[in-house]
């Protein structure tokens, strides 16, 4: 199993542009998640996802839009790329227990 | 808004010591805990999991749960330098109706001295 995976690894983006972060995980979790992590914070949801075709907002969503057509791939999509959205973000899947596996995570600064 | 609650550390013991890394939590609901540790530059790891009170080992690592006290406790016996790192507590929470759903503190700087 590769477990959770996210592309790309590193991101630089202008102001304005817009991008989309691919999650996907091969454990047939219906479970998936998108958090950001700003240096010396902890880990923030923006969304999260109880299965395909359903997709719900965390604590941190604007800016931000999600989907999920398939139980592997979670995307989330930045349209217009603003310096507060410089983060690293993880994506993550949960287990029977409620164990939460993340991904490698991507790092996107926004100049 | 239900909060997990870390000292920030820098949490520093010398190389064969016991590091006490602390949480507390806000939601009286939460009825799993976990540890995840996390390298610098790495994504979280999640290192132990505790769901009832008392105390659970797993090698080096130990968690105690206090739900009456709202408090959370991971112990690593004979830190060695490989064990620097933060380390996140993280509580779940009914957050729109999952009970999957995280809060995560902001986690504890470990530093294990040679």
């Amino acid at each position: 199993n590769a477990g959770v995976t996210q592309t790309p690894k590193f991101r630089i983006l202008k102001i304005g542009q817009s991008m989309t972060l691919q999650c996907t995980q091969d454990m047939n979790h219906n479970y998936m998640y998108w958090y950001r992590q700003d240096p010396g914070m902890g880990l923030k949801l923006i969304y999260y996802s109880v299965g395909a075709g359903i997709t719900d907002k965390g604590e941190v969503p604007n800016g931000y839009n999600v989907s999920r057509s398939t139980t592997e791939d979670f995307p989330l999509r930045l349209e217009l790329a603003a310096p507060s959205q410089t983060s690293v973000y993880f994506c993550a899947s949960i287990g029977q227990a409620y164990e939460q596996y993340f991904g490698p995570g991507t790092r996107l600064t926004v100049t | 808004q239900k909060e997990v609650e870390q000292n920030s550390g820098p949490l520093s013991v010398p190389e064969g010591a016991i590091a006490s890394l602390n949480c507390t939590y806000s939601d009286r609901g939460s009825q799993s805990f976990f540890w995840y540790r996390q390298y610098s530059g790495k994504s979280p790891e999640l290192i132990m999991s505790i769901y009832s009170n008392g105390d659970k080992e797993d090698g080096r690592f130990t968690a105690q749960l206090n739900k009456a006290s709202q408090y959370v406790s991971l112990l690593i016996r004979d830190s060695q330098p490989s064990d620097s790192a933060t380390y996140l507590c993280a509580v779940n929470s009914e957050y729109g109706g999952s009970q999957g759903n995280l809060i995560f503190g902001k986690g504890t700087k470990l530093s294990v001295k040679p």
